[in-house]
This record gives structure tokens, C-alpha cells and sequence, in this order.
């Protein structure tokens, strides 16, 4: 079947601004995780979800980020009032359980505050 | 907490030759799973390869072969004969316990024609 998608590919924003990034894994697969990915680092974990359940978000860097998942499907990152070291790529995966399973990616999506 | 390092931010490679990226990790686990994942300028992740701790067996795929030293917590990928298709960023990563996948900050491959 169809791999992971996010949308949009790219987003430009203004500071302060929300933005909502959106991510479909693939199907079947009951675990979803968001993880970002600043220039020239390494990915940092950002949250994960079980089904619609997000059991940690303790690795959401503030309150100004947030995420749901709909239908054990589709999930959404939300960041509020963006700030420039927001800057980054957001990659989400999914894997058929929260085990330790091979997780697959999206192409992710590059946000630009400005 | 588990930490991944990959002590090689760069590295060439001729084409057709083989080359070694280093990963070592820290965990006090048992059970654990490690992976190579590939990520070209398209940005999209790929695995390459996994390896699951209880296994003594070293992992292969095709091209793409790992030493997994259990007791030296060490995970290096070895990629043989090198093609220009290999150039991407390579990451190792690390999956025990409750942790998701923790990363390593990655190692840059060139491929020299």
C-alpha cells in the first residue's frame, strides 16, 4: 500500500502564526510518532501515539505544541504563536505497534518561520 | 537514558569500494532493536538495515552489512561496493524499553566517482 504522507511538503510562516501540519501513515498501522529534525542535527523525538492516545508527550519542547490523532488514522502537530527556532523539519512514522518494529517515514514536512 | 553516537560526521567513499560508518550506543537493556536508516537530500528516511539485540547473526541486506558487537555496544554498517545511489546521511538508531527511537546526529557519505 501507500506510505507515510504529510502535508504540506513546505511551510513558509510569520511569527506568531499557527500552523497545523498534517501526517497519514500508512494503513493498519495502529502507531504514529513526530519527531524533529533541526539543520544539521539529528531527530529529536516528539511525541508518539497508540491508537489516539498519546501516553508521553513529555518530549513536546513547549506548550505551544500540541497533536492529535483522529479515527487511529490521520494526526495533526499543531504549533501556536510559531517562533523562529521553530524552524525545522517535522517527520512523522508509523509502525504496525508500539514495539520494537521497524518504524517507516514521510517525507516530512519543512517549516520556515520568518 | 540511551544515548547513540556516531564519532563520524563525514566520509567518501569511491565508487565501488567499501566503506564502514561506526555506531556505538549506551544502554543497560537486554532487549533491543538497532537500525541504519538512509536519508538522501529528498529528506525521506529509509531503512537500510535491522538488527535485533538477542540475535547473534549479523544482519545483511544486499550491499549493506553490520558487526554488531553486543558486548561493546557497538553497530557499525558496512556498505560493499559503493555506488553513487549510496550519498545520503546515514543514522543509527536505537529502540529498547519503553524509549522510541533515539538517533544518532548521523554520518554524511559522499560517493566518488
Amino acid at each position: 500500500g501507500a506510505g507515510v504522507s504529510q502535508s504540506p511538503s513546505n511551510k513558509v510562516t510569520e511569527k506568531g502564526k499557527d500552523v497545523e501540519l498534517r501526517c497519514d501513515p500508512i494503513s493498519g498501522h495502529t502507531a504514529l510518532y513526530w519527531y524533529r529534525q533541526s539543520l544539521g542535527q539529528g531527530l529529536e523525538f516528539l511525541i508518539y501515539f497508540q491508537g489516539n492516545s498519546a501516553p508521553d508527550k513529555s518530549g513536546l519542547p513547549s506548550d505551544r505544541f500540541s497533536a492529535e490523532r483522529t479515527g487511529g488514522s490521520v494526526s495533526t502537530l499543531t504549533i501556536q504563536r510559531t517562533q523562529q527556532e521553530d524552524s525545522a523539519v517535522y517527520l512523522c512514522a508509523s509502525s504496525l505497534r508500539y514495539r520494537k518494529e521497524t518504524q517507516y517515514f514521510g517525507p516530512g514536512t519543512r517549516l520556515l518561520v520568518l | 537514558a540511551q544515548t547513540v553516537t556516531q564519532s563520524q560526521p563525514e566520509m567518501s567513499v569511491q565508487e565501488a569500494e567499501t566503506v564502514t560508518l561506526s555506531c556505538t550506543y549506551d544502554t543497560s537493556e537486554s532487549d533491543y532493536y538497532l537500525f541504519w536508516y538512509k536519508q538522501p537530500p529528498s529528506r525521506q528516511m529509509i531503512l537500510v538495515i535491522r538488527q535485533e539485540a538477542y540475535k547473534q547473526q549479523n544482519a545483511t541486506e544486499n550491499r549493506f552489512s553490520v558487526n554488531f558487537q553486543k558486548a561493546a555496544k557497538s553497530f557499525s554498517l558496512k556498505i560493499s561496493d559503493s555506488q553513487l545511489g549510496d550519498a545520503a546521511m546515514y543514522f543509527c538508531a536505537y529502540w529498547g524499553g519503553n524509549t522510541p527511537l533515539v538517533f544518532g546526529k548521523g554520518t554524511r557519505l559522499s560517493v566518488i566517482a
